[in-house]
């Protein structure tokens, strides 16, 4: 069955601090992987988008990264604001499955001054 | 910068009743995407339309739910006879054409649908 598992489910850090989120998968064959921020009562933005020959992919202060055969990525954000107060979906989309997105539950972070 | 705008952003109908939701996607995109999020949980595919016909859906997208293009610019969402079960946010997505382009989704920023 094709899932997609998120951790942790929250989290909440001290403003400029790091911090990692993990997703791991099982959908096959695999295509792409999207990380994906949603505010609370808005939909989701894009933040990267990472093919399977992708290893990592930056935009800003969001650094995310893929590993094919383990089937885990990872989104680091550096130096956290508080806007990044947010829920950080992980997307996997395969490519026999037409074009059907499978969604993580996401983690919620929360950052605090 | 385009995005896709929905309307309304809060639709609150009877259990029974037939609700649209509507959506403008981005103006060149082609792929057209509907998606629910019931509150606390995540976010689900329901089906995705491509060269004026559903290209893909999935199991939750059954008989009592409808899309149409009945224009170039708006992408709507029926619900026949809704159910308390509906009750959730709608997203509606777009994405442009080509390899990488199909795959960034521009999300709307929802319509929450309460039945009572």
């Amino acid at each position: 069955k094709n899932q997609v598992e998120q951790s942790p489910q929250s989290l909440i850090i001290l403003e400029g601090k790091n911090c990692t989120l993990q997703c791991n998968y099982t959908v096959s064959p695999f295509s792409n992987l999207r990380w994906y921020k949603q505010d609370t009562g808005r939909g989701p933005v894009s933040l990267t988008i990472m093919t399977f020959s992708e290893n990592t992919k930056s935009n800003g202060r969001y650094t995310a990264t893929l590993d094919a055969d383990t089937k885990q990525s990872s989104l680091h954000i550096t130096a956290s604001q508080l806007s990044d107060s947010a829920s950080y979906i992980c997307v996997v989309s395969a490519p026999l499955s037409g074009n059907q997105f499978y969604f993580g539950t996401g983690t919620s972070l929360t950052v605090i001054p | 910068e385009p995005e896709v705008t929905q309307t309304p952003s809060h639709q609150v109908t009877q259990m029974g009743q037939e609700v649209i939701l509507r959506c403008v996607p981005i103006s060149n995109h082609l792929y057209f995407y509907w998606y629910r999020q019931i509150l606390g949980q995540k976010v689900e595919f329901l089906v995705s339309f491509y060269n004026n016909e559903i290209s893909e859906k999935s199991e939750i997208f059954d008989d009592q739910f409808s899309v149409e293009r009945p224009d170039g610019s708006n992408f709507t969402l029926k619900i026949r006879s809704t159910k308390l079960e509906d009750s959730a946010m709608y997203f509606c997505a777009s994405s442009g054409q080509g390899v990488l382009a199909k795959n960034i989704q521009y999300f709307g920023a929802g319509t929450r649908l309460s039945v009572l």
